[in-house]
């Protein structure tokens, strides 16, 4: 069974600019998560989909935005783009909507905002 | 509100001796709680799972982790640890009863087992 894969693995961006990644999930998992984690702040939630719809939404500005595909493949946009937004972006997959499962996580796209 | 506390930034222990990485959590409700693990680039590996039952769980690579309800602790172990568990820990929380379905992580353990 394949598992969650995002793309790209690696960026580089200049401010200003917006980026998309993308997260292709567990097949058969409808919950996708993404997380952001940089060395200061360490793993940050930003939202959860599930169904297509956001159920979850953490405390980033809304420059970070995100969907979901009926497929259950998500994707996250980031736009306007700052230094600060250098981080491992995490896509993180859940079997159902909830329960007791715990996340499976891609190898993440590493963002560098220059 | 839950939240996670792993008061350790780093850990260090010689290849062949136990391991404890420190977890305490606020939640909620019953808690379900989790490891987690991250080697160097790559993302996070999930280890083992505490939702009820027996207080001790044995999880991956020879981790268990012992659940502690009255000092609402969850914290890592093994018996002997090896270079290659060398890595990040996270440990995370989320309640059973309503609310996120989303977990909760800590800051994180660098644990660096030294040959």
């Amino acid at each position: 069974k394949a598992g969650v894969t995002q793309t790209p693995r690696y960026l580089i961006k200049t401010r200003g600019q917006q980026v998309t990644l993308s997260c292709s999930p567990i097949s058969g998992h409808r919950s996708v998560s993404w997380y952001q984690q940089t060395p200061g702040q360490g793993l940050q939630f930003l939202f959860e989909y599930f169904s297509e719809t956001q159920r979850n939404k953490g405390n980033f500005p809304g420059r970070f935005s995100g969907r979901q595909f009926s497929n259950s493949r998500s994707e996250m946009n980031v736009s306007t783009l700052e230094l600060g937004d250098s981080a491992l972006y995490l896509c993180a997959s859940m079997i159902a909507g909830g329960g007791t499962g715990e996340l499976f996580f891609g190898e993440g796209s590493r963002l560098t905002v220059l | 509100a839950q939240s996670v506390a792993q008061p350790e930034d780093q850990v260090n222990v010689a290849e062949g001796n136990p391991l404890t990485v420190k977890c305490t959590y606020s939640v909620s409700g019953n808690p379900y709680l989790f490891w987690y693990v991250q080697y160097p680039n790559r993302g996070l590996q999930f280890l083992l799972k505490y939702i009820t039952g027996d207080n001790l769980v044995k999880g991956s690579y020879g981790f268990e982790a012992e659940f502690n309800k009255s000092q609402t602790s969850f914290h890592l172990k093994k018996p002997s640890a090896l270079v290659s568990d060398s890595a990040l820990y996270f440990c995370a929380v989320r309640g059973s009863s309503g609310g996120s379905y989303i977990p909760t992580f800590g800051r994180g353990t660098s644990l660096i087992v030294h040959p």
